[in-house]
């Protein structure tokens, strides 16, 4: 079945530093979505990118959907440390969609 | 706008008994979506509803269960509940007409534990 990996699992950075993390699926994606849950809390939802090569910026995070799309990427310039927390992309397979596939995360911490 | 809400938001079974859990979406929402989350296996999807109708699985066994009202709420059941079913479970609703093809909203979630 449809198997989306991130990578990496678990990143700490001192606050100020970049951080990306990544996003593989190994079927093509009709869109992709990011979520982003807070120790104890509930995905949120961050974005949604829809096109092949599709490049979307909030503020200090930048999200990028590959040409092919199977990947796409997270990049946070300049962390602060609200911005702890876990980041999961989903996307339902093309075709039926008939589920959506969260990835397996990447964790984030930053501290000062 | 009130956020999605699921209920009860903590619950201790014991094996082989089973749960209901209750998620209400966010108003004029008619798509809600089910969740597993565990530390090992991670957001697992479960199933998708849309006016009343499952129009989604995931790969889980026929103990879990679900349905959709009217009104968009949904109920989840597990039956015979295993050690293993302990998880968050998390219910997000969306507007997507087209299976998640629209922003999901989660709710706070129920975590159940299961002895």
């Amino acid at each position: 079945g449809q198997q989306v990996m991130q990578i990496p699992q678990y990143q700490h950075v001192q606050e100020g530093e970049d951080f990306t993390t990544y996003c593989n699926s190994s079927t093509t994606l009709s869109n992709i979505q990011w979520y982003k849950q807070r120790p104890g809390g509930h995905p949120v939802f961050l974005i949604q990118l829809v096109k092949s090569g599709e490049v979307k910026k909030q503020k200090r995070l930048t999200f990028q959907f590959g040409e092919a799309k199977k990947n796409s990427s997270l990049h946070i310039t300049a962390t602060q440390t609200t911005d702890v927390g876990t980041y999961f992309c989903a996307g339902p397979n093309t075709g039926t969609a008939s589920k959506l596939t969260f990835g397996t995360g990447t964790r984030l911490q930053v501290t000062l | 706008k009130a956020g999605v809400t699921q209920t009860p938001r903590y619950l201790i079974k014991t094996r082989g008994q089973q749960v209901t859990l209750s998620c209400s979406p966010i108003s004029g929402h008619r798509s809600v979506s089910w969740y597993q989350q565990t530390p090992g296996q991670g957001l697992q999807f479960l199933f998708e509803y849309f006016s009343e109708t499952q129009r989604n699985k995931g790969n889980f066994p026929g103990r879990f269960s679900g349905r959709q009202f009217s009104n968009s709420r949904s109920e989840m059941n597990v039956s015979t509940l295993e050690l293993g079913d302990s998880a968050l479970y998390l219910c997000a609703s969306s507007l997507a007409a087209i299976p998640f093809s629209y922003e999901q909203y989660f709710g706070p979630g129920t975590r159940l534990t299961v002895t």
